[in-house]
């Protein structure tokens, strides 16, 4: 059964400052999603990651993709308070083409 | 482009009511998942159709819930008899037919999902 993790749960930064979320998974897969999601509302998807060595960039958020590692990281630069958001990672179970198995995802909330 | 609706948003009920929910999907996107979003969890999905039929209904309580998607595009997912731990979001995502090999991939999009608070 795939598993998902994240780490940290809950993350508390200053504007202006670096951070990294990560996102392990337990068995191979070559597809991973970033998504956010703002309280009461839906998921808004960021950043799909194809392959190993994959990087996607908008604006402070940046993300990558380990595949023998079973490791993605979202890196965020210079925090800024519009960033405080909840984020997923979500990785499609092999030979399943779209079933997705969601992290326990990460609170993030900049402050001034 | 309009994206996937759900109605309706909000829900209050008590235990062993029922209760549905809608989904209307994009256009076009032939695949339909309704996922559980319980607080301060990530979705899980409960069932995935491809048009009107069921690809993955594994982790659906069989006992209490149900789906269809008649005709292959709006579905409805109900509840009955609700418990106090069915409280979650009910989400709706679409794709476009998920591709099995090769280098593609198929987006999911979600509708603004469904608070249900069963009393």
């Amino acid at each position: 059964e795939l598993k998902v993790e994240q780490n940290p749960l809950f993350l508390s930064m200053q504007e202006g400052k670096n951070y990294t979320i990560y996102c392990n998974y337990s068995t191979t897969s070559d597809r991973l999603y970033w998504y956010r999601q703002d309280p009461g509302k839906s998921l808004e998807s960021l950043f799909v990651l194809l392959s190993n060595g994959a990087v996607k960039q908008e604006g402070r958020l940046m993300a990558s993709l380990d595949t023998k590692a079973r490791l993605s990281t979202l890196h965020i630069t210079a925090a800024v308070h519009d960033l405080s958001a909840t984020y997923f990672c979500a990785v499609v179970n092999t030979g399943t083409a779209s079933k997705l198995t969601f992290g326990t995802g990460t609170r993030l909330q900049v402050t001034l | 482009e309009a994206g996937v609706a759900q109605s309706p948003r909000y829900k209050i009920i008590e235990k062993r009511q029922s209760v549905a929910f809608w989904c209307n999907p994009i256009s076009g996107h032939a695949t339909l998942y309704w996922y559980q979003q319980i607080l301060g969890q990530g979705p899980k999905l409960l069932i995935q159709f491809q048009n009107n039929g069921v690809v993955d209904d594994s982790q659906l309580p069989k006992d209490r819930f149900s789906a269809e998607r008649l005709k292959g595009v709006d579905s409805t997912l109900k509840i009955q008899p609700a418990k106090l731990e069915d409280s979650a979001v009910y989400l709706c995502a679409s794709s476009l037919v998920p591709r099995t090999s090769g280098r593609g991939y198929n987006e999911q999009f979600f509708g603004p999902g469904t608070r249900l608070t069963v009393l």
